[in-house]
């Protein structure tokens, strides 16, 4: 099936270290789309990759469309504990999401 | 711009018993989707909408859910018969476009306990 996976599944880093998490797709996409749930909450929307190779970055977060359009990242400088939660990313149709990284900061 | 409002915010039922959901969209979104979430899973697609017609309906939903969005508005989700499986987060979320990639404005759910 067309699923996409992210590794890893949980994250636990010292705060102010950085932090990355992978989301592979089994078939090429058009595009990808990021998101946040903070324990308690529903997903937000982070942000949208479209273009192969592409690179966009908010404040302390950069998000990578891989050049092959199958392969994606997020990665978080210098964490800090308002970056605790999980992080899906979601295929073009926005029916699968991945089963998203769960992100712990040990203060 | 009020986000997306889902009714009620919690509901618990004996098994057996039918519940059903309410979903606001936001008004100016034309597309509207169903998801299911337990704790530490992502969301799992059950259903999508745009506007009032049903395009999509997830090959693991059984018989005993349905959905529907009558005025292409606002939408139900009923589940008959509740089993102890059914216990979730019932999440909706709308978007708008003719095309898949506008972002996804998530409800604060409905959670579901099936004693």
């Amino acid at each position: 099936g067309q699923q996409v996976m992210q590794i890893p599944q949980y994250q636990h880093v010292q705060e102010g270290e950085d932090f990355t998490t992978y989301c592979n797709s089994s078939t090429t996409l058009s595009n990808i789309q990021w998101y946040k749930q903070r324990p308690g909450g529903h997903p937000v929307f982070l942000i949208q990759l479209v273009k192969s190779g592409e690179v966009k970055k908010q404040k302390r977060l950069t998000f990578q469309f891989g050049e092959a359009k199958k392969n994606s990242s997020l990665h978080i400088t210098a964490t800090q504990t308002t970056d605790v939660g999980t992080y899906f990313c979601t295929r073009d149709d926005k029916i699968i999401f991945g089963k998203g990284t769960r992100l712990h900061i040990l203060p | 711009d009020t986000g997306v409002s889902q009714d009620p915010r919690h509901k618990i039922t004996k098994r057996g018993q039918n519940v059903t959901f309410r979903c606001d969209p936001i008004s100016e979104h034309n597309r509207l989707y169903w998801y299911r979430q337990t704790l530490g899973q992502g969301p799992e697609f059950l259903t999508y909408f745009q506007n009032e017609a049903q395009l999509e309906k997830s090959r693991l939903l059984s018989d005993r859910f349905s959905a529907e969005r009558p005025k292409g508005s606002f939408s139900t989700l009923e589940i008959q018969r509740t089993e102890q499986g059914d216990s979730a987060m019932y999440l909706c979320a709308s978007s708008y476009g003719e095309i898949y990639n506008s972002p996804l404005h998530f409800g604060n759910g409905t959670r579901l306990t099936v004693t």
